[in-house]
């Protein structure tokens, strides 16, 4: 069965500073891979994805994530945080086919601080 | 577009009474999909559908029950509302493949005393 697990359910970083938000998840196949934000009262909305083809994948927003098979890894970076990055962050995972349900991680809530 | 609407956006209900949530989209998209949001949980599917007619269980879809009788229509119901659904639902459409993007609506926060 898939599952993903998302380290860190708060994760607080300084303005300018390295975002780093980990992903892992575990699937018997090669699955489809999505990283969402949440904003306050809203609701989520596509960071980015990875389906096939390079392994490093860039989003919105300056975000970036390098898919790793061998590590079962998709994990989150961003080089600078700004102040509007304070959000929620879910990573999920879907296999190929079929409805294409999202499993979703418990996600990981990123504070910026001055 | 409106992309993914939700109708209402918050809702108290009392134990035992009924409602109905409506999502609607205006982007043609074959499958809809139902989540609840719980803290610390992320978002568990209660249901979805794969067209227009169709529906299906997803992970948690005790007490709820769904109809998508238009294609741009996916109504969630509650029959007799309990504390334990006092969650956040979110609603999503997907269009056909390749595309694996699903769009989801703002949510609708309820509350069951």
């Amino acid at each position: 069965a898939q599952s993903v697990t998302q380290l860190g359910s708060h994760v607080s970083v300084s303005e300018g500073a390295l975002v780093l938000l980990r992903c892992n998840y575990s699937s018997s196949v090669p699955p489809y891979l999505f990283w969402y934000v949440q904003y306050p009262n809203q609701g989520l909305q596509l960071l980015l994805k990875y389906t096939t083809g390079a392994t490093l994948v860039k989003g919105i927003n300056g975000f970036e994530a390098e898919f790793k098979k061998s590590e079962t890894s998709f994990h989150l970076t961003k080089p600078s945080a700004h102040m509007s990055d304070a959000a929620e962050y879910f990573c999920a995972v879907s296999l190929s086919g079929g409805y294409n349900k999202l499993i979703f991680g418990a996600g990981t809530r990123l504070a910026v601080h001055p | 577009n409106a992309g993914v609407t939700q109708t209402p956006k918050f809702r108290v209900l009392k134990t035992g009474q009924s409602m109905t949530l409506l999502c609607a989209q205006d982007m043609n998209h074959e499958y809809m999909y139902w989540y609840r949001q719980d803290p610390g949980m992320g978002l568990r599917l209660i249901h979805y559908s794969v067209g227009e007619g169709t529906t299906a269980k997803g992970e948690v879809p005790d007490g709820y029950n769904v109809s998508r009788l238009k294609k741009q229509n996916f109504l969630l119901g509650l029959e007799s509302a309990a504390p334990s659904q006092t969650s956040v639902y979110f609603c999503a459409s997907r269009g056909s493949l390749p595309s694996y993007e699903q769009y989801f609506g703002p949510g609708t926060r309820l509350t069951v005393t």
